[in-house]
């Protein structure tokens, strides 16, 4: 299976509910990134976590980061109808120049 | 300073032709990466440039596919013929050998930056 796996794969709530997106890797990694991508436009950058880090806030974003589980987190709280979108989460292989993303979890915020 | 440009935003052609994507990375960086998503799945890496050279060309899904980056500024990415299963978004991205981020947004630990992808649809 791919590094990376999201989950859930779609995920719809009401808005000012939080919103939880798993994430799933098989090798060791340098760091894993949350990218955002508006209806099928551009990848946007959210934030970024180091292996040597746990947790990780901005703003809304909260990022945890297990590596004894290979799995992370991305938490979005207080979800505004402007959060719809897909959001992938990306690691970036240790020794390898390159990402490597998920499936991503297409997220829906209901007015 | 600039981002990355990615040109056409949107393609839509026929079966059987060619088209061909560019992209144009912040000046300086000398790595290059195309990416695709197709169909709704996952984001799949196609290849790396390091200057004009091919330093991972792993993920390139057949010889339709041709990667070019003369002179080691922007790059093109042909579908010669393409197929109705290339559809999807293309994405670009550059970063600088060994940077490391400072601050959160596009930048990341090795500095990618993605543009804002080419919707190609194949009718």
């Amino acid at each position: 299976s791919q590094q990376g796996e999201e989950d859930p794969q779609a995920l719809s709530i009401q808005e000012g509910e939080n919103a939880t997106m798993n994430c799933s890797y098989k090798t060791s990694i340098n760091n894993l990134q949350w990218y955002r991508q508006n209806s099928g436009r551009g990848l946007v950058h959210l934030i970024l976590i180091r292996s040597n880090e746990r947790e990780k806030h901005s703003g809304r974003l909260r990022v945890t980061l297990d590596t004894s589980k290979k799995s992370s987190s991305l938490l979005i709280t207080a979800s505004r109808a402007a959060d719809t979108a897909s959001y992938f989460c990306a690691t970036e292989i240790r020794g390898a120049q390159k990402l490597v993303f998920g499936q991503g979890t297409r997220l829906t915020i209901n007015p | 300073e600039a981002g990355v440009t990615q040109f056409p935003s949107h393609s839509v052609i026929e079966k059987g032709q060619t088209v061909t994507l560019r992209c144009d990375p912040i000046s300086g960086h000398d790595n290059l990466y195309w990416y695709r998503r197709v169909m709704g799945k996952e984001i799949k890496f196609l290849l790396h440039f390091v200057k004009e050279s091919k330093q991972d060309e792993s993920g390139m899904p057949n010889n339709r596919f041709l990667a070019e980056r003369t002179g080691g500024t922007y790059s093109t990415l042909k579908v010669q013929p393409a197929e109705l299963e290339d559809s999807g978004v293309y994405f670009c991205a550059s970063s600088q050998v060994g940077v490391a981020s400072r601050a959160p947004g596009l930048r990341t630990s090795y500095g990618y930056t993605f543009g804002s992808g080419t919707r190609l649809t194949v009718v």
